[in-house]
């Protein structure tokens, strides 16, 4: 079955305290991206990455960093988590041509809900 | 500065009537997708649109580009309670970008 998944569904965790939320694709697909959804605000986009070692900012990216050392991976790192980056993340994976070509639309991932106290 | 609009962002009916949704993006762009977000749950995909003039519908749900007018519009045809949801458009540009509307609620109620 096509899916993305992510972990941990659900953190609550401290300020200051690493953390790390990975998220797997099994469709082979290039592009994959990291979203924070917020009430009134949508959806933002916080990281993209295009290939293997590929990525970029999106809209809104501080505190934030990511990796993207194989295809099928891009873990979310918050180094310093700070109360403000209390939200829902998802993770989303497309196929080549992304948002410039091509037809495939965004699979999501089912989203990890964090807290920072 | 980037923006995607949608309106209305909350939206009650009643079954039976039709209803549009409408989303401007303020920087031209090609390719449109409108998503469904149930309580709780991940987006799911419903309309990519490519090119202006598209049009594509799936069931009571119609979406439709004018990329002149930088205009995106779902129309519900006869609303159903199972269509109670909250819908998003997005557009996207060159390198995998993508802007969000803020989103519109819809109840339908019997």
């Amino acid at each position: 079955e096509a899916q993305v998944t992510q972990n941990p569904r659900y953190l609550i965790t401290v300020t200051g305290k690493k953390l790390t939320v990975t998220c797997s694709q099994n469709m082979n697909h290039e592009y994959m991206s990291w979203y924070r959804q917020d009430p009134g605000l949508g959806l933002r986009q916080i990281y993209y990455s295009m290939n293997v070692e590929v990525t970029d900012k999106g809209d809104v990216p501080e505190g934030y960093k990511v990796s993207r050392k194989e295809k099928r991976n891009f873990p979310l790192i918050l180094e310093s988590p700070s109360p403000n980056q209390t939200s829902l993340y998802f993770c989303a994976s497309n196929g080549l041509g992304g948002g410039k070509s091509g037809t495939d639309t965004q699979y999501f991932g089912p989203g990890t809900r964090l807290t920072v106290l | 500065e980037l923006k995607v609009e949608q309106n209305p962002l909350f939206l009650s009916m009643q079954e039976g009537k039709n209803y549009t949704i409408y989303c401007n993006y303020s920087t031209t762009s090609d390719r449109l997708y409108w998503y469904r977000q149930d309580p709780g749950k991940s987006l799911e995909s419903l309309f990519v649109l490519l090119s202006n003039g598209a049009v594509k519908q799936e069931g009571r749900l119609m979406a439709s580009l004018d990329t002149k007018a930088r205009l995106s519009t779902l129309h519900i045809t006869a609303a159903v309670h199972d269509l109670s949801a909250t819908y998003f458009c997005a557009v996207s540009y060159t390198g995998n970008q993508f802007y969000f509307g803020t989103g519109t609620s819809l109840t339908v109620i019997p």
